[in-house]
Order: C-alpha cells, then sequence, then structure tokens
C-alpha cells in the first residue's frame, strides 16, 4: 500500500519568506508526527498530532512555527519569516494509534538563502 | 528526558563480514524501534522490538528492557546495507520517539 508521502521533495526559499510542507500520512493512520534533521544528527521531534488537535507540540522550537491537520488526515507544517537555521530536512511521520510503530515520509529539504 | 546513545558512531566492513550495532536507553522505554536510513534519505523501518529478539533475513534485534539496551545484528554484510542505521526509543505518554546519534555504516566489495 502507499506510504506516508511528503510534499514538495525540496524547497529553496529566502529568508523571512513563509513556507509550506505537506505531509500525507498512511491512510487510517491516527497519530501523525513532524520531525527535523539537521545534516549530521538523527531526527528531532516537533509536534504530534492524534485525530485533528496538536496533542504534544513541545518540540517546535519558536512561535515561527505552526501546523495543522483540519480533517485528521493531511497535515501542513507552516513556517513564518524563515531563517537560515531553518534550513534542515523535514520529515513526516504517522502510526496507526498512538504508540504503535512509526512510519516515515521521504521529507522535505528546505533550504533558507 | 530520556538520552539514547549509540556504539560505534562509524563501522567499515568488508561486504560478506557481521557485525553488531549498540543502542543504551538511559530510561526505561515503551517502543524501541531500528531505522535504517538510505543514502537518499528514506528512513526504513527495520525493526519494532520493546523487548525481546526478532530477525528478518541476514537481520535481527535483541532488546534487554530490563537492562536499557538493544543490539542490531547484521550477517553477512553487502554493500546495500551501506547508510545509517538509528535506534529510536519511546517512553510514557509523550509518543515521540528520541533518536540516537547513529552509527554510519560503511560495506566494501
Amino acid at each position: 500500500g502507499a506510504g506516508v508521502s511528503q510534499t514538495p521533495s525540496n524547497k529553496v526559499t529566502e529568508k523571512g519568506k513563509y513556507v509550506e510542507l505537506r505531509c500525507d500520512p498512511i491512510s487510517g493512520h491516527t497519530a501523525l508526527y513532524w520531525y527535523r534533521q539537521s545534516l549530521g544528527q538523527g531526527p528531532e521531534f516537533l509536534i504530534y498530532f492524534q485525530g485533528t488537535g496538536a496533542a504534544d507540540d513541545s518540540g517546535l522550537p519558536n512561535d515561527r512555527f505552526f501546523a495543522v491537520r483540519p480533517e485528521g488526515s493531511v497535515s501542513t507544517l507552516k513556517i513564518q519569516r524563515t531563517e537560515r537555521g531553518d534550513s534542515a530536512v523535514y520529515l513526516c511521520a504517522s502510526s496507526f494509534d498512538r504508540g504503535s510503530e512509526q512510519y516515515f515520509g521521504p521529507g522535505t529539504r528546505l533550504t533558507v538563502t | 528526558g530520556i538520552q539514547v546513545e549509540q556504539s560505534p558512531p562509524d563501522l567499515i566492513l568488508q561486504e560478506g563480514a557481521n557485525s553488531t550495532l549498540r543502542c543504551n536507553f538511559s530510561d526505561s522505554v515503551n517502543n524501541l524501534q531500528w531505522f535504517h536510513q538510505n543514502p537518499w534519505g528514506q528512513l526504513i523501518n527495520l525493526f519494532y522490538i520493546p523487548s525481546g529478539t526478532k530477525q528478518n533475513g541476514r537481520l535481527s534485534a535483541t532488546t534487554v528492557a530490563t537492562e536499557r539496551y538493544s543490539l542490531l545484528y547484521i550477517s553477512s554484510s553487502q554493500t546495500t546495507d551501506s547508510g545509517v542505521y538509528f535506534c529510536a526509543a519511546l517512553r510514557g505518554a509523550t509518543n515521540k520517539l528520541i533518536f540516537g546519534t547513529g552509527t554510519l555504516l560503511a560495506v566494501q566489495p
């Protein structure tokens, strides 16, 4: 079956611009997660959705980052006033329910120039 | 929060050799996953193994939850096994995976 998909695969933007990153989870998965991976490091948690609600957003670095999942399926990660330090690979994962095995998408590589 | 450490950080093998990768975690966990990140960046699920032993082809994994470690065994390594291997732990109600720093494996022909 189809895995987790993410679009775009690559995004180059200028400092100060707004970007949106999209995640399509595995069909039927109620839990959705966003992670961020910098070069040479493991992924770091950003936010977790159970259904439509953000159950844990403790990993969001500041208020420029926001994510939504309005219908409990597709999620969008939104970054305002991008900074060069936001450059990283943004990964999305989904799982059948809370605490079960997580499956990752291919990621969006964000470059802020 | 929970700390996850992996060793060795780097490993170079000749094709056909066996290897053991280790993952230590600082507190009890509800979930432990092993991933292979291929050269294109895709995280591939290897094992979901909060405790016990599992095998899948040339790979196997053992988690000893009471002693807070997990091992990933790769036998008869192939060049396609190259990449970064991550373990990640989930504890309590947080639902977030805490990743280790990874083991970079290079298998030479």
